[in-house]
């Protein structure tokens, strides 16, 4: 029971480029989020799905799209990285909406 | 938007001293939570509050949700050096999807 694991674990774009943060839980759990955590600001939320099917926008969803593949995954694509999204991106999932969140390890993304 | 203020942002102590950090908001949460991360982790649960006024403990961990429902407390009795790390809380909102709402973080180093 691995939990919440993300992949990769580090990753360097140029500005411009694009690439998707991978994400998957073997919890069972019906809800997934994405968060990117900056230094001094806490884990603001980009991006979440309820369920299955269906996502809809947190916090700061702007320059994001995200995939509920299935069940178990929740990708989150930059279509052109910008440095502005240099972050640490957090993937964390629930059994539902309002219950107790738990992460993943984290994807360390630099954009030059 | 909801904003919480958690302080201190850091700390230095001694080990086997005790610890304590809070959070407020200027909003009313019906879930609060202490989170924990460690250097290149995501965070990890410590302590769920749900009910107003309720007093959890988890080994050293005490934390309270307080009674106007807008600040919760964390207290580490007896530090020990594997507590460093950086100590979140966030309040969560039933009626916006059970988002998370996080504080800026406390840094805690012990020195042994």
């Amino acid at each position: 029971n691995a939990g919440v694991t993300q992949t990769p674990k580090f990753q360097v774009l140029k500005t411009g480029q694009s690439m998707t943060l991978q994400c998957a839980q073997d919890m069972n759990h019906n809800s997934m989020y994405w968060y990117r955590q900056d230094p001094g600001m806490g884990l603001r939320l980009i991006y979440y799905s309820a369920s299955e099917g269906t996502t809809d926008k947190g916090e700061v969803p702007n320059g994001y799209n995200v995939s509920r593949l299935n069940k178990r995954e929740f990708s989150l694509r930059l279509e052109s990285a910008a440095p502005s999204q240099t972050s640490v991106y957090f993937c964390a999932s629930s059994v539902h909406l309002q219950e107790t969140q738990y992460f993943g390890p984290g994807t360390r993304l630099l954009v030059l | 938007g909801q904003q919480l203020n958690q302080s201190p942002q850091s700390m230095f102590i001694q080990e086997g001293e005790d610890v304590s950090m809070n959070c407020t908001s200027s909003s009313i949460f019906n879930t609060w939570l202490w989170y924990k991360q460690d250097p290149g982790e995501g965070p990890v649960l410590l302590i769920a509050l749900y009910k107003a006024g309720e007093l959890t403990s988890n080994g050293r961990l005490t934390a309270q949700f307080g009674i106007t429902r807008k600040d919760s407390f964390l207290n580490i009795s007896a530090s020990i050096p594997s507590d460093v790390g950086i100590y979140f809380c966030a309040g969560q909102l039933y009626n916006q999807g059970g988002k998370l709402i996080f504080g800026q973080g406390t840094e805690l180093s012990v020195k042994p």
